[in-house]
């Protein structure tokens, strides 16, 4: 079974400044997707990133990106140019390509951004 | 366009009693469909998936069931509601043929919860 894990529960930064947000996962399977969602107070679930294993490329959003090992089976978030607004939890999530439909995620990390 | 209607947004039940949340789906056909549970500062517990009309994956053996009677509505129940049933319950959707891939650029679509507190 897959599992995704993030191993910070909460993070900070100072507003301008650039935050990382660690996530490993383990899966035996070589086609798959991650995600990055982000969960603010009001509790909607919405998408800030996401990556096809099959793409070496990392992706980015204007100032979010990730850092996409496969071999170490890491996906990190970097947040630029961090606003108050980007505070919330942000979670990370697995799902694997043509089989079972099951989004994973992690526990998720909390960030706090401080003016 | 697509949309996703998840109710009650809040819901305050007494410990026995049964449980139904429903959630609905527009704009699309044959979507997976899946009900996740959040505790308080938790993540995400997938519960049950579905990929089809009468198809239920369960995820975690507990007193919770769901059902999908109609091919875009996706119901979760209880007959008696436990403490530990309280929760943030989320339902979400999904364009994922397997084989395929999505039909959609987004992949993951979440309704807006609903707030179970059970006393």
């Amino acid at each position: 079974a897959q599992t995704v894990t993030q191993s910070q529960p909460e993070m900070s930064v100072q507003e301008a400044e650039t935050v990382t947000l660690s996530c490993t996962y383990d899966t035996s399977e070589s086609d798959y997707y991650l995600f990055w969602y982000k969960q603010p107070p009001s509790r909607q679930m919405i998408l800030v990133i996401r990556q096809e294993a099959y793409k070496q490329q990392n992706a980015t959003e204007n100032r979010f990106s990730v850092n996409f090992q496969k071999a170490a089976k890491s996906f990190s978030l970097k947040i630029s140019d961090s606003q108050l607004g980007d505070a919330a939890m942000y979670f990370c999530a697995f799902l694997r390509w043509g089989g079972s439909e099951k989004l994973v995620f992690g526990k998720g990390t909390k960030l706090t951004v401080n003016p | 366009s697509q949309t996703i209607h998840q109710w009650p947004a809040t819901l305050v039940q007494p410990v026995g009693s049964p449980l139904s949340l429903e959630c609905t789906v527009e704009g699309t056909s044959n979507p997976n469909l899946y009900w996740y549970r959040q505790a308080a500062g938790r993540g995400l517990q997938l519960l049950f998936y579905s990929v089809g009309i009468g198809q239920i994956s369960s995820e975690v053996p507990q007193n919770l069931s769901a059902s999908r009677p109609q091919d875009r509505q996706f119901i979760l129940s209880s007959k008696k509601l436990l403490l530990s049933d309280s929760g943030f319950y989320l339902c979400a959707w999904s364009s994922l043929i397997p084989g395929q891939g999505f039909t959609t650029n987004e992949k993951l679509f979440f309704g807006s919860g609903t707030q179970l507190s059970v006393l």
